[in-house]
């Protein structure tokens, strides 16, 4: 299983761009890299996911580099309704099984 | 986007009780998972649920204590067996649709335990 591993806990201010970065090893070679949000008394929901380089959406962009042992989650001009936990997943490979492991997570602050 | 509905949402029991959540999704999916989310804390997989056998669990949890059921594609319990306080908990069920990583969960079911 590729463990990975955030800080704890983040702050910052509206508007401001966050970077959230995860370590993951030991990372395997079909392993897709996803990240989720969760808000209070609420199941995580997907934000992102990739596999190398990076990948933009709607609401984040992740940076993953060659050697893909870690990667960056980073949400552009938060605001407050972006308090919440962030997770990184490792694992998917397309047609494999996989066993889908939490890490700690990171709990991101946004301040006024 | 598919719908993952839990129920209970949540419920209060007492030690020593069983209880038993049901996932329903909308749509037909190979991998189903349920989760305990223990307060301020991370997820924590207790299981795989397999259509048509045994569930494969995780280290630390046991069949006899979280017995589930995957009757279909659609539709798995969990059942949290001879409750304890311990057991107070948010259950989630989880699933992914097409077996890359991207994880679809439930609302959640709220149990506590006196």
């Amino acid at each position: 299983l590729a463990k990975t591993t955030q800080p704890i806990s983040m702050d910052s201010y509206e508007g401001q761009e966050v970077n959230i970065t995860c370590s993951h090893n030991n990372i395997a070679t079909n392993d897709y890299i996803t990240w989720y949000q969760q808000f209070p008394s609420q199941g995580p929901r997907f934000i992102i996911q990739g596999y190398k380089t990076k990948v933009t959406n709607e609401v984040a962009s992740l940076f993953i580099p060659a050697d893909r042992k870690s990667s960056t989650l980073s949400l552009p001009r938060v605001s407050l309704s972006d308090t919440a936990v962030y997770y990184c997943l490792v694992g998917g490979a397309s047609g494999g099984s996989y066993i889908p492991t939490f890490g700690r997570g990171t709990s991101l602050i946004v301040h006024p | 986007s598919a719908v993952i509905s839990q129920k209970p949402s949540r419920d209060i029991c007492q030690r020593g009780t069983s209880l038993t959540i049901q996932c329903q999704v909308d749509s037909q999916v190979t991998m189903m998972f349920w989760y305990r989310q223990q307060p301020g804390q991370s997820l924590t997989l207790i299981a795989t649920a397999n259509q048509g056998s045994e569930a494969t669990y995780e280290s630390g949890f046991v069949i006899d204590k979280f017995p589930i059921s995957r009757p279909n594609l659609t539709f798995s319990t969990l059942t949290v067996s001879n409750m304890s306080p311990e057991d107070s908990s948010i259950y989630l069920c989880s699933v992914d649709f097409e077996g890359n990583g991207e994880l679809f969960f439930g609302e959640g079911s709220r149990l506590t335990v006196l």
